[in-house]
């Protein structure tokens, strides 16, 4: 089955700076690769999403690369604010035909912005 | 957006009962949900698939006579814990898959409820 590993397990930052998250995967089958943000005690939000087709995907300060010949994706968070602190999962699926999009994730980064 | 939810986000109950918490897809049709069970500072570990109209695929390890999935209609996925006991005290999360609409198809996309917190006591 899949295997999703993600680094590093914690990383902290400056208010200001950028935040770099990493995820491999052991699948070349997998084709779709959602990043999810969670609060403590709340659910996870889906941030970003990028699928195969596409090398890279930004929505504003949040952009996603996909290497798909490496089997690795990452998360770019520019111009952190206090509020991006957060614990950030990345996940991999099958995502076409039939398939039910199953989701392997990471162990998650724990993300701390100091102001 | 889509709307997943799920109820109730907060129970306690006595060890050897029974409870079920509900997953609703509020703005979709749902034919695939997931199960989650998540640890303190820990990640997503998913328990079960739930079909609409059809069995749960159970993951390795998964009691499914422990936990019973329902997957009744194509908005609803409910999860038993029966005769709980103070080890499934835990978070349980719910996800669902919403088909993928509009040109160009943009694809399906999961959506989490938010959580439920069970302590057996």
């Amino acid at each position: 089955g899949e295997n999703v590993e993600q680094h590093p397990s914690t990383l902290s930052v400056q208010e200001g700076d950028s935040a770099v998250i990493k995820c491999t995967y052991s699948d070349s089958a997998s084709n779709y690769f959602p990043w999810y943000k969670q609060e403590l005690g709340k659910r996870p939000q889906l941030i970003i999403d990028i699928r195969s087709n596409v090398g890279e995907k930004k929505d504003q300060r949040i952009a996603v690369t996909l290497n798909k010949t490496a089997k690795h994706f990452s998360l770019h968070i520019t111009e952190t604010q206090p509020e991006d602190s957060a614990v950030y999962f990345c996940a991999a699926a099958l995502g076409s035909g039939g398939s039910n999009y199953k989701l392997t994730f990471g162990k998650g980064t724990l993300l701390t912005v100091n102001p | 957006g889509a709307v997943v939810s799920q109820h109730p986000s907060r129970v306690i109950c006595k060890s050897g009962t029974s409870v079920k918490i509900e997953c609703r897809s509020l703005d979709f049709q749902a034919t695939t949900m997931f199960w989650y069970r998540q640890f303190p500072k820990k990640s997503l570990m998913l328990m079960a698939t739930s079909n609409e109209g059809s069995k749960a695929t159970y993951e390795q390890g998964v009691e499914k006579d422990k936990f019973l999935i329902n997957h009744a209609s194509l908005t609803l996925s409910t999860l038993t814990v029966t005769s709980a006991h103070p080890e499934d005290s835990s978070f349980y999360i719910c996800s669902a898959r919403r088909p993928g609409t509009g040109y160009p198809y943009a694809g399906n996309t999961i959506y989490f409820g938010e959580g439920s917190w069970l302590t057996v006591v």
